[in-house]
């Protein structure tokens, strides 16, 4: 069974600090993605990754960031903690290269920004 | 047109019943397609992969119609567990998965 490991339930920061949620798969999969769920907007898909060192702008990148410095590591970085990035925060992974493969999410974070 | 829509419901039914949710997709290069189930505060879990040829998994029943970029998801005998919100999910240029907003069931005794 695919394990994707968020590393925060529950997450409450103050305006403008840095925050960094981390996310680690243990399938050896090749894409990994950061998504946010918010009330009547669904999920929305801020970044994803193809591979190590690899990263592509998703629907709403602006105020992230993200690292892939190890295959199995995916971080998501708030450069400066806005209250309007209060959100559910999900992580996932995916094989690369088979159709009809899904995604397999993480347990998410829940992030308050105060 | 969204990327991937979906009636928002919800959807109210009694137990045994029959329910049908639709959904429509707007990239014809679109080659996979989900649906998803996602109880309250959980994450989202897959439910089943969706096929040219339709395909069906116990009481669940998915379509696909490329022509048309339609999905359809049929659930017989409803149970109370079925009550959750269902998300259909297409492939964007065979990468990223996106997500409808959802469509909400709840199943009542």
């Amino acid at each position: 069974d695919v394990k994707v490991t968020q590393s925060s339930r529950y997450l409450v920061k103050r305006t403008g600090e840095k925050v960094f949620l981390e996310c680690v798969q243990d399938m050896d999969h090749e894409n990994m993605f950061w998504y946010r769920q918010d009330p009547g907007l669904g999920l929305r898909l801020i970044y994803f990754s193809y591979d190590v060192k690899m990263k592509e702008k998703g629907d709403i990148p602006e105020g992230y960031s993200v690292s892939r410095e190890k295959k199995e590591r995916f971080s998501l970085i708030l450069e400066s903690a806005s209250t309007n990035q209060t959100s559910m925060y999900l992580c996932a992974s995916r094989l690369l290269g088979v159709d009809n493969q899904p995604q397999h999410f993480g347990d998410g974070t829940r992030l308050s920004i105060l | 047109r969204k990327e991937v829509e979906q009636d928002p419901g919800p959807f109210n039914v009694p137990e045994g019943a029959t329910v049908a949710f639709n959904c429509t997709y707007s990239n014809s290069a679109s080659q996979s397609f989900f649906w998803y189930r996602q109880d309250c505060r959980k994450e989202p879990k897959l439910l089943m992969s969706v096929y040219s040829s339709g395909n069906e998994d116990g009481r669940f029943t998915a379509q696909l119609n490329r022509a048309s970029q339609y999905i359809s998801l049929l659930i017989r005998d409803s149970k109370l567990s079925d009550s959750a919100t269902y998300l259909c999910v297409v492939t964007r240029a065979g990468t990223a998965l996106i997500f409808g907003k959802g469509t909400t069931l709840s199943v009542s005794s």
